[in-house]
């Protein structure tokens, strides 16, 4: 058990709605990492979060956003979802959010969109 | 950009064969390497990294060296096992425009037979 929790497991969704993803990073961490990962495009870094503030930003779409909140937890928001938004969207946390640093990772939220 | 290529899978061993994964990477900075597995259903846990050149890492049988010379990390473990059937990523994380979010390279399957 990493200590990184992520809700929900599963999720279930029509093309066009609205999803909320949910992360609580390990304990004492304070920087955040949404990750995707598809069978076509593999892992890939999202954006990341420190403290509250944005810090780095990777392919994430306009129709997603995210945000951290004071007690840490950080949501990932998709809007507008289309076939392609189906994959596996994993949060990872570290102490610092710096190079070198081990990220620790969720169990993930499994996104189907039909 | 930074990238990561990693051998093509599946590869499929028997029960105490030696086991190698390339990884070579390619990065402006001075990045750290990582090795993550992903069991079946399961997030992604470090196995192991190594934060400078030279550096070796290891873990539960694992090593991989830092090689600067040849821009490589590659997996071994002298005897592998069933359990060791999984999905292996290689990884680095650099200070360049995407903070220290992990560039992963396409994942590796590994399945051992006994």
């Amino acid at each position: 058990d990493s200590g990184v929790t992520q809700t929900p497991k599963h999720l279930i969704t029509a093309t066009g709605q609205r999803v909320t993803l949910r992360c609580s990073p390990r304990s004492g961490d304070l920087s955040v990492y949404w990750y995707q990962q598809s069978l076509d495009q593999g892992l890939q870094f999202l954006i990341q979060y420190y403290n509250g503030e944005e810090r780095a930003k990777g392919n994430i779409l306009e129709r997603f956003s995210a945000q951290q909140f004071p007690d840490l937890h950080s949501e990932l928001n998709l809007s507008s979802l289309e076939l392609g938004d189906s994959a596996l969207y994993f949060c990872a946390s570290s102490l610092y959010g710096q190079g070198g640093e081990t990220q620790y990772f969720g169990p993930g939220t499994r996104l189907l969109v039909l | 950009g930074d990238s990561v290529t990693q051998m093509e899978g599946p590869v499929t061993l028997s029960e105490e064969a030696f086991l190698t994964i390339n990884c070579t990477y390619t990065a402006t900075g001075y990045p750290s390497l990582f090795w993550y597995v992903q069991y079946p259903g399961e997030g992604l846990q470090l196995l192991l990294k190594a934060t400078k050149a030279d550096d070796k890492g290891s873990n539960k049988g694992f090593e991989a060296t830092y090689r600067k010379e040849t821009t490589s990390f590659h997996l071994e473990k002298g005897s592998v096992q069933v359990s060791d059937s999984a999905v292996y990523f290689c990884a680095l994380s650099d200070w360049d425009q995407a903070g220290t979010a992990l560039i992963f390279g396409k994942g590796t399957t590994l399945s051992v037979s006994s």
